[in-house]
């Protein structure tokens, strides 16, 4: 079964700093999908990437699928506090599967002011 | 605006009691599904649906039953057969049916937190 795993697990930034959380699976990535949560509430969705080298932005966060799409990356510029959260990463499967998600762990983001 | 709701938001269980846990969704997708989250873990999925009165048992679907009347409702119930329910449960929905319909991102309920008493 395909596992995708999260890293870091934790990050602590200063306010303004970039970041990069990754995310690797241990199969082809059929879609890869970007949620933020925060804590104790519903996931947020940010950004889906499906092809190999496929990049998206929005505002100040970029993600990536690599070529092989095995491995995805999510990039923060110029952090702030209301980037804060949890961030998640789940894999759809191929066509002709079920249509849910597996998830990674998360990684924890904390901006200090 | 359209959204998908969950009820209610924290859920108190006494032990031998069956709870049920509401999410309605007013996107008119056609998938639902039901996964819940552990402390430090990913999500796991626990019963999915693609279409009304039809639903698929999911990785963890012991202790568990739903039902899909309606295209915008599926219902959660934790039964007393599941030993271990303290989670926070969320609920999402897509459009198409799962590949069918072409990757679809999911939207995702507040979520509810479910404890034992």
């Amino acid at each position: 079964s395909q596992e995708l795993e999260q890293s870091p697990q934790s990050l602590i930034v200063q306010e303004g700093k970039n970041l990069t959380i990754n995310c690797t699976s241990s199969k082809t990535l059929y879609g890869l999908y970007w949620y933020k949560q925060k804590y104790g509430e519903g996931l947020i969705f940010l950004m889906m990437l499906q092809k190999g080298g496929e990049e998206k932005s929005h505002e100040k966060i970029t993600a990536k699928l690599d070529e092989k799409k095995q491995q995805s990356s999510l990039h923060i510029t110029a952090s702030q506090p209301s980037h804060a959260g949890i961030y998640l990463c789940g894999a759809g499967g191929p066509r002709g599967s079920q249509g849910n998600l597996i998830f990674g762990k998360g990684t924890k983001l904390s901006v200090k002011p | 605006d359209g959204g998908i709701t969950q009820s209610p938001k924290y859920l108190f269980r006494k032990e031998g009691q069956n709870v049920t846990l509401s999410c309605e969704q007013n996107l008119n997708h056609d998938a639902m599904y039901w996964y819940r989250q552990d402390p430090g873990q990913g999500l796991r999925l626990i019963y999915y649906s693609q279409i009304v009165n039809d639903f698929q048992k999911g990785d963890i679907a012991e202790g568990y039953s739903v039902s899909r009347e309606k295209k915008e409702s599926f219902p959660l119930t934790v039964t007393s057969a599941q030993k271990n329910p303290t989670a926070f449960y969320l609920c999402a929905s897509s459009n198409g049916q799962g590949w069918a319909g072409g990757n679809q991102p999911q939207h995702f309920g507040d979520g509810t937190r479910l404890s034992i008493l």
